[in-house]
């Protein structure tokens, strides 16, 4: 059964960091493309970044580039998301996804709240 | 960036009776690959996101066939043929052809 689990998130300050993780099981996580999206309070749906196999290729929605870093460990069957420089427009539910041209298999997502 | 624009923001349903969602995008979302990477998603409280089509009309492993999907270049249209009570949720189109990847404003469907 493939299997997402996010955590990491939780409360951060403005300006602060935080590095948010996902671990997969259940498929070969080294031959499938992975995503951040997020849902903030009351909005729908965005697209965060997304990386292929070896973490060679990276893109990312304009708003994060520079602030957010998305990486891979395909020992650890794990992908994360570094966030720095957070701002209050970064709360959301962040869901790791498997994922190339569509999201197949989705975690529950992890809530990152970004206030003083 | 594609903006993906859904319609109705909200749709009252009787269980039993069909529902379609409509999803238009600003730029045709048929790519240099020749395919069209248009999916749909539903939102459950309490759930993860769920693939319910890719690739414009393909259904997801799972899925009920009360689900289908429907539409070409700009326009498409995600219908239930029978709303059932588990189906309440929020549904979202997305674009992948081009980066950034995009998510239609979301649609709720409720039962009246």
């Amino acid at each position: 059964e493939v299997q997402l689990v996010e955590s990491g998130g939780g409360l951060v300050q403005p300006g602060g960091s935080l590095r948010l993780s996902c671990v997969a099981s259940g498929f070969t996580f080294s031959q499938y493309w992975m995503s951040w999206v997020r849902q903030g309070p009351g909005k729908g749906l965005e697209w965060v970044a997304n990386i292929n196999l070896d973490g060679s290729a990276r893109h990312y929605v304009d708003s994060m580039k520079g602030r957010f870093t998305i990486s891979r460990d395909n020992v650890k069957n794990s992908l994360y998301l570094q966030m720095n420089n957070v701002r209050a427009e970064d709360t959301a539910v962040y869901y790791c996804a498997r994922y190339l041209y569509y999201g197949d298999y989705w975690g529950r997502g992890t809530l990152v709240l970004v206030s003083s | 960036d594609i903006v993906m624009t859904q319609t109705p923001l909200s749709s009252p349903v009787t269980l039993g009776q069909p529902a379609s969602i409509s999803c238009r995008s600003s730029q045709s979302l048929v790519r240099s690959d020749g395919n069209t990477y248009l999916s749909w998603l539903q939102l459950r409280p309490g759930h993860p996101p769920r693939l319910l089509i890719y690739e414009i009309s393909k259904r997801f492993s799972g899925v009920p066939d009360r689900f289908s999907g429907s539409g070409a270049g700009t326009d498409f249209t995600l219908k239930i043929s029978r709303v059932e009570a588990e189906d309440v949720g929020v549904y979202y189109c997305m674009q992948a052809t081009e980066f950034p990847h995009t998510f239609g404003g979301g649609t709720k469907v409720e039962i009246e």
